[in-house]
This record gives structure tokens, sequence and C-alpha cells, in this order.
């Protein structure tokens, strides 16, 4: 069965680069046919999906990003250590936010992470 | 860009049911979905393509497609059920998207 946790730094100062980590353990992060995902949730409102990877091997991967955001995300793959991350670049107050990652495909997105909260603050 | 309408609140009477309603252009070309979330904690997937229910799913919630509209039905309402519920799906150039949510009250 497939688990994911978020980790990473819980405050992060204005115009400087929010960066998690997702851990998956119980399946390989290559090969296994799922799309690794992160999507956020601002507080007290709905889902943004901020993009996800897809890795087919050591060296293979491919990724697809929200149009929104997509000229400051960058997410990579780290096979070896069943870790994938996110980057979001020249942050601001309106990118505090809970982020999930979570396990996707034609099934959706499932399972999920517990998700971590990131404060953008000065 | 696209969106998906849901009601933002639904309440019901225990017993009862409840259904929520999800309406987008792209829908009848996508596959659509349905998630739980309960404050404080992630998302849960309780319906997939539309209609498919995942075995651990409590077989209350079902999800039915006609045109434009994906339908969310809770039956014989819990007051666990008492959450947020979200559906998702993409649009045409495959970004995918959620609807804005709809909070369910059980009376």
């Amino acid at each position: 069965q497939v688990q994911l946790q978020e980790s990473g730094p819980g405050l992060v100062k204005p115009s400087q680069t929010l960066s998690l980590t997702c851990t998956v353990s119980g399946d390989s992060i290559s090969g296994s046919g799922y799309f690794w995902n992160w999507i956020r949730q601002h507080p007290g409102k709905g889902l943004e999906w901020i993009g996800y990877i897809y890795s087919s091997g050591s060296t293979y991967s491919s990724t697809s990003y929200n149009p929104s955001l997509k000229s400051r995300v960058s997410i990579s793959v780290d096979t070896s250590n069943r870790q994938f991350s996110l980057k979001l670049s020249t942050v601001t107050v309106a990118d505090t936010a809970v982020y999930f990652c979570a396990a996707g495909g034609t099934g959706g997105f499932d399972p999920w992470g517990q998700g971590t909260l990131v404060t953008v603050s000065s | 860009s696209y969106e998906l309408t849901q009601p933002p609140s639904v309440s019901v009477s225990p017993g009862q049911t409840a259904r929520i309603t999800c309406s987008g252009d792209a829908l009848p070309k996508r596959y659509a979905y349905w998630y739980q979330q309960k404050p404080g904690q992630a998302p849960v997937l309780l319906i997939y393509q539309a209609t498919e229910r995942p075995s651990w799913i409590p077989e209350r919630f079902s999800g039915s497609s006609s045109g434009t509209t994906v339908t969310l039905t809770i039956s014989g309402v819990q007051a666990e059920d008492e959450a947020d519920y979200f559906c998702q799906s993409a649009d045409n150039s495959g970004t995918f998207v959620f609807g804005s949510g709809t909070k369910v009250t059980v009376l």
C-alpha cells in the first residue's frame, strides 16, 4: 500500500524559493504507473493542482504544470530515495497554503500525504 | 480558465439523501472524481471515473453523470459524513481542476 509523507520548512520569506519533498513508501516511484502530484490548499479555501512528475526509469521523467504557476514551479524526482520534490520560486504571501503530495492516475488522486502548512512571511 | 461549479453548501437530516452537483463544459469528455475532506485532514478519494467506487468506500456513496453535470449522492446520510466534498476533472489541455467545494451539514 502506497504511503506519502511531505517534509520541508514551514516558514519561507517572501521572494525566496519554497522547497518541499515527498517521500514514497510501499511502492516504487519509478515504473509504478503513478503520476506524482503536488496540490495545495489556501487556508479555508479549495484545492489547486500544482503539477506532476512521471518517472518510468532512473533516467526518464516527464512533468506537467498548472499554467497559472508554470513560470515559478519545478518538480523533480529522486528514484533512488523514492522522493519527489517541489520548488516554487519568488513566493509571496499568496503562496501560504497547506501543500499536499498525492499519487495520481486514471483512478484519481489516491492516496494523499497528510499535508504540510507553509507560511510565507518575513 | 476552466471552472467546475458546485453549490457552496448542502444541509441534510440523518438518514436522508444528499446530492451534490458539479457542472463543467468538459465533463462529457473528461473523467470526474469526488473527494471527501474533514477538518485538518487530507482529502480522501470517494468516486473515480464519475461512477466507480473504491472497495473501501461505503456503498452509501455513489456517483452519476449526465451531460455537463456529475452528481455525488450520499444515501442514508450519517453524522460522520459531515465534511467538505470536492469534485475534480481536467480541462481540454489536461490541466487538473477542482471544484470550489460543497460543505455538507448533517442537521
